[in-house]
């Protein structure tokens, strides 16, 4: 599975947007980003996915880079709910299982 | 909205004893996942379940973890002899149709092996 890379930590305030990175440099054409994100004291939770073009939801929205090997989750105003540790995960489109294999993830702190 | 559960919340158990965790997944989801987190460290997949066997499963999973969908609602994952190196919070997890789809997760049990 390809691997992704993720500063450990960052900082933001209140209601001010939050770009996390994502670094994939190994990803395949086939392979689907995903963002999930943990609270604290909870389970992971959906936030994004993309292949190519950019993405937005209600939560969200995912930039992918041209070469697809970096992407940037953006929180357009982070509220303390978004305090949580963000996941980056590349999933192949032919996986069999649907396993999701997370790293270390982004721990987001958001100052009031 | 529908959201995975999960029982118990936590689950405290002597080294050896067998455990069973419950989760009711999504009504109309096809596949389950269970992982699980020891403190401080990463989320780690156990075992993925579709069509009533494993699909696939990690190293972790050996041979003391079994997974079960007993009736048309629970998914269950027993191990049966804990050790101390069990003690992690587990998620349990359900997607609707396809390998690729989202993934909903429960709230989780902490098992703690004394």
């Amino acid at each position: 599975d390809a691997k992704t890379t993720q500063p450990n930590s960052m900082e933001s305030n209140e209601e001010e947007p939050v770009h996390l990175p994502c670094n994939h440099s190994t990803i395949s054409g086939t392979d689907y980003i995903h963002w999930y994100r943990q609270l604290p004291s909870q389970g992971p939770e959906y936030v994004i996915h993309g292949l190519t073009s950019n993405v937005n939801n209600r939560m969200a929205s995912l930039a992918i880079a041209e070469d697809r090997k970096s992407s940037t989750l953006i929180l357009h105003r982070a509220t303390l709910r978004d305090a949580a540790v963000y996941y980056c995960i590349l999933r192949a489109y032919s996986s069999n299982t649907g396993k999701l294999i997370f790293g270390q993830g982004t721990t987001l702190q958001v100052k009031p | 909205e529908p959201e995975v559960t999960q029982t118990p919340s936590h689950q405290v158990t002597q080294m050896g004893q067998e455990v069973i965790l419950r989760c009711v997944p999504i009504s109309n989801h096809l596949y389950f996942y269970w992982y699980r987190q020891i403190l401080g460290q990463k989320v780690e997949f156990l075992v993925s379940f579709y069509n009533n066997e494993i699909s696939e499963k990690s190293e972790i999973f050996d041979d003391q973890f079994s997974v079960e969908r007993p009736d048309g609602s629970n998914f269950t994952l027993k191990i049966r002899s804990t050790k101390l190196e069990d003690s992690a919070m587990y998620f349990c997890a359900s997607s609707e149709v396809g390998t690729t789809d989202t993934q909903y997760f429960g709230p989780g049990t902490r098992l703690t092996v004394l």
